[in-house]
């Protein structure tokens, strides 16, 4: 069975407080995603990551960054967070044939 | 602007019944198309694929059909069951390994 962790479940933060969404993987996969989910809009893509210490832009990396030091984990950072980056924000993990696997979430709450 | 819309928010059907869910995509270059089911604090799970060669792929009660020169995707489910309740994601791609753009999401709601 494929596991996909994420840090939190849940997280409140003030603006301005620099934020760590960690993104777990126990299945050796080469390629991680970070999505946010927003009514209305579906999933869209910040970053991804294809190998150990490789990043790329997705649609919206405004705001983000992302680190990945080793092959199961993958970062994503909120440098100073701000209230429109509350959101549902969704890991995944693929291995080049297209399905992706996601983990379960974390709702993140800027106030 | 999003290359994929799903341009129905949410769709009722009975127990029993056909759903049918509808996708379409701006980008004439996509060649992998995925449907992805989502159950409420829970992350998104793969449903269904189909790449560009084919024109309807089929996975027990789901279907999906694609139509490359209307630019459109639908997925069938028969019969449909109170367990399909959920928010389905349509998504598409011009790789198949993993740089996707996902619709908007459609709720669905099965009644007894």
């Amino acid at each position: 069975d494929v596991k996909v962790t994420q840090s939190s479940r849940y997280l409140v933060k003030r603006t301005g407080e620099k934020v760590f969404l960690e993104c777990v993987q126990d299945m050796d996969h080469e390629n991680m995603f970070w999505y946010r989910q927003d009514p209305g809009l579906g999933l869209r893509l910040i970053y991804f990551s294809y190998d150990v210490k490789m990043k790329e832009k997705g649609d919206i990396p405004e705001g983000y960054s992302v680190s990945r030091e080793k092959k199961e984990r993958f970062s994503l950072i909120l440098e100073s967070a701000s209230t429109n980056q509350t959101s549902m924000y969704l890991c995944a993990i693929g291995s080049g044939s297209y399905e992706q696997y996601f983990g379960p979430g974390t709702r993140l709450t800027v106030t | 602007d999003q290359q994929v819309k799903q341009n129905s928010p949410s769709l009722s059907v009975q127990e029993g019944r056909i759903s049918i869910l509808n996708c379409d995509y701006t980008n004439s270059m996509f060649d992998y198309f995925l449907w992805y089911k989502k159950y409420p604090a829970e992350g998104p799970t793969f449903l269904i694929s189909i790449s560009s060669i084919k024109d309807k792929n089929e996975d027990g009660r789901f279907t999906v059909f694609l139509n490359k020169s209307a630019k459109h995707l639908s997925l069938h489910i028969v019969p449909s069951q109170p367990g399909d309740s959920a928010v389905y994601f349509c998504a598409a791609s011009t790789d198949s390994w993993g740089k996707f753009q996902f619709g908007a999401g459609t709720q669905v709601v099965v009644t007894p």
